[in-house]
């Protein structure tokens, strides 16, 4: 069956624009969880969504992100007015739900903030 | 909080010869241990991971890990390594029963492979 599906793949922005990143899990899986990947901080765990449960937000680097799961699958990340240090790859991962169970990751979206 | 160290940024090694990449975590127990591998412009591929009981794990594409508790490592070895094997290698570590706290990355180590 199909992985899991991020878009768009690349994203060039202007600084203090609004960008949505999308995440379509593994269909069946429950969990999904998103992180970013950047030179100076390596991978960074950003949030994480079970189902329809309302997300630990603590993770997310500033208020400026937000990030949301409809009808608990399809997720958005979203990044208000973007700063250079925003430009990153943005994984998202989905698992069966269990704490033991594998992550599996999509390609990532690539974002650029000029 | 829990840290991941993967002491070689870069590692060259020829092809046909053995791999070991060095992982060391802090944590206050035992936790959940991952390798992921990363090819150029793809996501990350699970390797392996380790969760409880034999301490010498066996992956994908010929790849093992061991675990030492003593040493708090979970190193990555190959014995006979292929140029497809060339690209980025990452120990990972969650906190057991707290997947939401998602997972602990170390920095990652860069693996070349020389013909």
């Amino acid at each position: 069956g199909a992985g899991v599906s991020q878009s768009p793949s690349n994203k060039v922005t202007e600084k203090g624009k609004d960008v949505e990143l999308r995440c379509d899990p593994i269909s069946g899986h429950t969990a999904l969880y998103w992180y970013r990947q950047s030179l100076g901080q390596g991978l960074e765990f950003l949030i994480y969504f079970q189902g329809n449960s309302a997300p630990d937000k603590s993770g997310l680097p500033s208020d400026r992100f937000s990030a949301e799961r409809t009808g608990g699958s399809v997720s958005t990340l979203t990044i208000q007015r973007t700063q250079q240090e925003d430009s990153a790859v943005y994984l998202c991962a989905s698992s069966l739900g269990q704490f033991t169970d594998t992550q599996y990751f999509g390609p990532g979206t690539r974002l650029t903030v000029l | 909080a829990q840290s991941v160290t993967q002491p070689d940024i870069h590692i060259t090694v020829s092809e046909g010869a053995s791999l070991e990449l060095r992982c060391n975590y802090s944590y206050g127990a035992t936790p959940y241990l991952f390798w992921y591998v990363q090819s150029p412009g793809q996501g990350l591929q699970l390797l392996l991971k380790y969760f409880s009981g034999d301490t010498l794990v066996q992956g994908i594409k010929g790849f093992e890990a061991e675990f030492k508790r003593s040493q708090s490592s979970f190193n990555l070895r190959k014995p006979s390594v292929h140029w497809s094997d060339a690209a980025e290698y990452f120990c990972a570590v969650e906190r057991p029963g707290g997947g939401a706290d998602g997972l602990t990355f170390g920095k990652g180590t860069h693996l070349i492979i020389q013909p």
